[in-house]
């Protein structure tokens, strides 16, 4: 079964502009969460989405929002780009919440110039 | 306040060495479950293990082994007779039942091991 799927692999933007990245979940994982990973630190948490419903949401600015599709695939969408959201964007899976491992797809790595 | 604490920055090891990696949570829940990945050169992190905070059985699993222990707050891995494959970023994660279903991650431990 493929793993989880996220697109583009690479991304350059310039400050003020807007951004989609987009997920698709591991065959049967009803569950889709976003992270941000700044180089040198661990994942940050910015939401999770399950059965299409927002269920978790980090400590992220407005300009940060996401949905997920009937076919669990989601987008995560980044406003207004500041520099410092240069970063490994990665997608989890899981079959359900908190109790369960999620499994990463290989990210999106944003660049903004 | 930091969730997950992972005081080893980075750790070196000559190949066939032991090596523990060390994790100490904090949470107010009595249900959350604790998770370790690996995150290798290439960025994709890998799922190594789970446990629930109603399982404290230490877990053996061919030449990986963790050890949990609420009395401690800490949920450490251990890698016995460690191989260049090792070498790779490994993270410690946190979720809470009741926590709103985020996963909280240490800031890792970069594992270097030296043929």
């Amino acid at each position: 079964d493929a793993g989880v799927t996220q697109s583009p692999t690479h991304l350059i933007k310039t400050r003020g502009q807007h951004v989609t990245l987009r997920c698709s979940p591991i065959s049967g994982h009803k569950s889709v969460s976003w992270y941000q990973q700044v180089l040198g630190q661990g994942p940050q948490f910015i939401f999770q989405y399950y059965e299409k419903e927002e269920r978790g949401r980090g400590n992220f600015p407005d300009r940060f929002s996401a949905r997920q599709f009937p076919n669990y695939s989601s987008e995560l969408n980044v406003n207004a780009l500041l520099l410092g959201d240069s970063a490994l964007y990665l997608c989890a899976s899981s079959l359900g919440t908190a109790s369960y491992e999620q499994y990463f797809g290989p990210g999106t790595r944003l660049t903004v110039t | 306040a930091q969730k997950v604490t992972q005081a080893q920055t980075e750790i070196s090891v000559v190949e066939k060495e032991d090596v523990t990696l060390d994790c100490v949570y904090e949470t107010r829940d009595t249900t959350y479950y604790l998770f370790w990945y690996k995150q290798p050169p290439s960025g994709e992190l890998v799922f190594l293990i789970r446990r629930n905070s109603f399982d404290e059985q230490n877990e053996i699993s061919g030449r990986y082994s963790w050890n949990f222990q609420k009395s401690t707050s800490s949920f450490n891995f251990t890698i016995t007779a460690s191989q260049v494959v090792d070498s790779a970023v490994y993270f410690c994660a946190l979720s809470e039942a009741w926590g709103g279903n985020q996963f909280y991650f240490g800031t890792g431990t970069s594992l270097t091991v030296i043929p």
